[in-house]
C-alpha cells in the first residue's frame, strides 16, 4: 500500500530535550516537506526536500533540522524543543515526474513541549 | 505567508444540501488544489486545477477558477454525513513544485 508514514504519532517532552520525528514514504517520490498545522493558521511548511541530499527553508524553519540521506526518509529534528513548537506536524511526499504535484500525506504528529 | 484565505470559516448543512466553499489568493499560481482533513489526521488531495483551467469536475465535486479574481471555489454536491471535514485550498506558484501555500480551511459539517 502506498503510504506516508511518520512515528512517533503522540509526543510529549520538556523545554530542551532533542527529538526526532520520522517519516518515510514507499512512493520514490523525489519531493519530501514537513508542515506544522496550528489552530487558524492552516498548514505552513517548515523544510522540503527536492531529492537526496538537497533541502531547504520553508516559511517556518527556525528550531528545525532535516536530512534527507536517503530517498525515502526525511527526519524532522528538534535539537532544543520548545512550548512554542507544540503544534501537529505532517510530513508530505510528491512525485515529480508528474507535472500533477499533489501530495501525499502522513498521518501527523501531535507534539506537546511543556 | 498565507495565500489562500477560504470562506466560509465554518459551514453546517443537512445531509443532501449542496456546500460550497470559496478561496481567495493573492499571487499569480501555477494551479490550485483543494485537500480534505478529517479531525486531526492527514490530509487527502482531492482535486487540482491549473491555471489554464476553468472548472474541473471529480465524482460529487466540482471546482472552479477565477484568475482574475485571484478566487476558487469548491461545490459539494448531495453531501452525505461522511464529507464532514475540513477543507483547504492551497496555491502551488509559477515553477512553484517545491511548495503549497494553504489556507486556514473550511470546516464542514454535515448533520445526518
Amino acid at each position: 500500500e502506498a503510504q506516508v508514514t511518520q512515528n512517533p504519532r503522540y509526543l510529549i517532552t520538556v523545554t530542551g530535550k532533542k527529538l526526532t520525528v520520522t517519516c518515510s514514504q514507499n512512493m520514490n517520490h523525489e519531493y519530501m516537506s514537513w508542515y506544522r498545522q496550528d489552530p487558524g493558521l492552516g498548514l505552513r511548511q517548515i523544510y522540503y526536500s527536492m531529492n537526496v541530499e538537497v533541502t531547504d527553508k520553508g516559511d517556518v524553519p527556525e528550531g528545525y533540522k532535516v536530512s534527507r540521506k536517503e530517498k525515502r526518509n526525511f527526519p524532522l529534528i528538534l535539537e532544543s524543543p520548545s512550548p512554542n513548537q507544540t503544534s501537529l506536524y505532517f510530513c508530505a511526499s510528491s512525485n515529480l515526474r508528474t507535472d500533477l504535484y499533489e501530495q501525499y500525506f502522513g498521518p501527523g504528529t501531535r507534539l506537546t513541549v511543556t | 505567508s498565507q495565500q489562500g484565505e477560504e470562506d466560509p470559516q465554518a459551514l453546517s448543512i443537512q445531509e443532501g444540501e449542496n456546500a460550497t466553499m470559496n478561496c481567495s489568493y493573492k499571487t499569480s499560481i501555477n494551479n490550485l488544489q483543494w485537500y480534505r482533513q478529517n479531525s486531526g489526521r492527514g490530509l487527502v488531495h482531492l482535486i487540482l486545477i491549473r491555471s489554464n483551467e476553468r472548472e474541473k469536475h471529480s465524482g460529487r465535486l466540482r471546482v472552479t477558477l477565477d484568475t482574475s479574481k485571484k478566487s476558487s471555489s469548491l461545490l459539494i454536491t448531495a453531501s452525505r454525513a461522511a464529507d464532514t471535514a475540513s477543507y483547504f485550498c492551497a496555491t502551488s506558484t509559477s515553477g512553484g513544485y517545491n511548495k503549497l501555500i494553504f489556507g486556514a480551511g473550511t470546516r464542514l459539517a454535515v448533520h445526518p
